[in-house]
């Protein structure tokens, strides 16, 4: 049993540039959500896809946006990249939206905007 | 407007004593409660839950202690081991994961 990955590991990106992060899922998981962690901080809910939609947001704006993929697979994107998007974006799976639910967390990317 | 709270940053705890890492919400609303570790370069664990309708819950060496009138809950670690040493995340579910900011846990020798 494979668990959830991430890529790419870092990436460094210039302010107003658009970035794409990779997220497979464990296997049997249909649910993905992603978290921003900023330095020092604990991590923010994105938002979170069970089956192909999007089963709830954080409080982040529209340039934030997602996907997921038949394979339960993921990705975020981030257009118009500010400086405050600089953190570790984390992707956590799940076997479902009702509680109690463990998600299981991939390593992250982090993300570098200069 | 944080609504899950760790006060310490970080705390030291000798090996074989126990670790005590404490957590404040102000949300009645969430039913679940939830402890991750993290160690560097990796993403956050799962460690133990507990529900809202409970106060105590145990696996192995973890506990965790939900005090509803005072929206508290602690993670006890006993007896602590240096492999535990990590970043602890309190979290809460509404639906959604609020995790606090977490506490760094160092167990020395």
């Amino acid at each position: 049993e494979t668990g959830v990955t991430q890529s790419p590991t870092h990436l460094i990106k210039t302010r107003g540039q658009q970035v794409t992060l990779r997220c497979s899922s464990q296997s049997g998981h249909n649910t993905v959500s992603w978290y921003q962690q900023a330095l020092g901080q604990g991590p923010q809910f994105i938002f979170q896809y069970y089956r192909e939609e999007e089963n709830g947001r954080g409080n982040f704006p529209p340039r934030f946006s997602g996907l997921q993929f038949p394979n339960y697979s993921s990705e975020l994107n981030v257009n118009a990249l500010e400086l405050d998007d600089s953190a570790l974006y984390l992707c956590a799976s799940s076997s479902g939206t009702s509680e109690p639910y463990e998600q299981y967390f991939g390593p992250g990317t982090r993300l570098t905007v200069t | 407007d944080q609504q899950v709270k760790q006060n310490s940053p970080s705390l030291s705890v000798q090996e074989g004593r126990i670790s005590i890492l404490n957590c404040d919400y102000t949300n009645s609303m969430f039913d679940y409660f939830l402890w991750y570790k993290k160690y560097p370069a990796e993403g956050p664990t799962f460690l133990i839950s507990i529900s809202s309708i409970k106060d105590k819950n145990e696996d192995g060496r973890f506990t965790v202690f939900l005090n509803k009138s005072a929206k508290h809950l602690s993670l006890h670690i006993v007896p602590s081991q240096p492999g535990d040493s990590a970043v602890y995340f309190c979290a809460a579910s509404a639906g959604k994961l609020i995790f606090g900011t977490g506490t760094r846990l160092q167990v020395f020798p």
